[in-house]
């Protein structure tokens, strides 16, 4: 069984500060890890995802994220966030061969930057 | 070029009565999912299906729900009898298959059907 843990529910921040969103899953093989986010009334879109390779994943808007396979995580970071980042932030897993191929999702972070 | 697109965008329903939800997904996605979505409560899978394999239903909350996939691209979610327990944002995903590791790569999310059920 795999699963993941977003560990802040809400995590507020000013506009221009750095943030961290943290994710770590627990999985018996090998995995491919994501991010999404899903801003105010519309759907799901991918932020960025780990397949292979270097550890440090760079997406869309200025977020990267690093693979600890040590640690089992994968936070997502930005060094100056705007106001337009406010929104759900949703970390998921799904196994590399074996395991469950269907991606488990965590319970999603929303960031609220205020001005 | 086209996402994915569901039907209808909300829909309002009497418990006890059955609704059926449609996704079309994007052409050439051979993984198609179907999740549930309630206010603080993340992503709950559904069911899964994979090309010609059989849909992997280990998510349906109860014999009410079910789905099909016709034709390997349209997929339709029914959920018979409603409870008031099933209002949500249904949505549904597609994807391409990494490789030979039958993994999924990004998955294409629709804009979701809420219903609510009175």
């Amino acid at each position: 069984a795999q699963s993941v843990t977003q560990l802040d529910s809400q995590v507020p921040v000013f506009e221009e500060a750095p943030v961290e969103l943290r994710c770590n899953y627990s999985s018996s093989v090998s995995v491919y890890l994501f991010w999404y986010v899903q801003y105010p009334n519309q759907g799901l879109q991918l932020l960025l995802k780990y397949l292979s390779g270097s550890t440090l994943v760079k997406g869309i808007n200025g977020f990267e994220a690093e693979f600890n396979k040590s640690q089992t995580s994968f936070h997502l970071r930005k060094p100056s966030v705007h106001i337009s980042d406010t929104a759900e932030y949703f970390c998921a897993v799904s196994g590399r061969s074996g395991g469950s191929y269907i991606p488990t999702f965590g319970r999603g972070t929303s960031l609220i930057v205020h001005p | 070029g086209a996402g994915v697109s569901q039907s209808p965008s909300n829909k309002v329903t009497e418990k006890g009565k059955d609704v059926e939800l449609r996704c079309d997904p994007i052409s050439g996605h051979t993984a198609l999912y179907w999740y549930r979505q309630s206010l603080g409560q993340g992503l709950e899978f559904l069911i899964y299906f994979q090309g010609n394999s059989a849909p992997d239903k280990s998510g349906l909350p109860s014999d009410r729900f079910s789905a099909e996939r016709t034709g390997g691209s349209v997929s339709t979610l029914t959920i018979q009898r409603t409870q008031q327990e099933d209002s949500a944002v249904y949505l549904c995903a597609s994807s391409k298959i990494l490789g030979s590791s039958g993994s999924p790569d990004t998955q294409y999310f629709g804009p979701g059907t809420r219903l609510t059920v009175l």
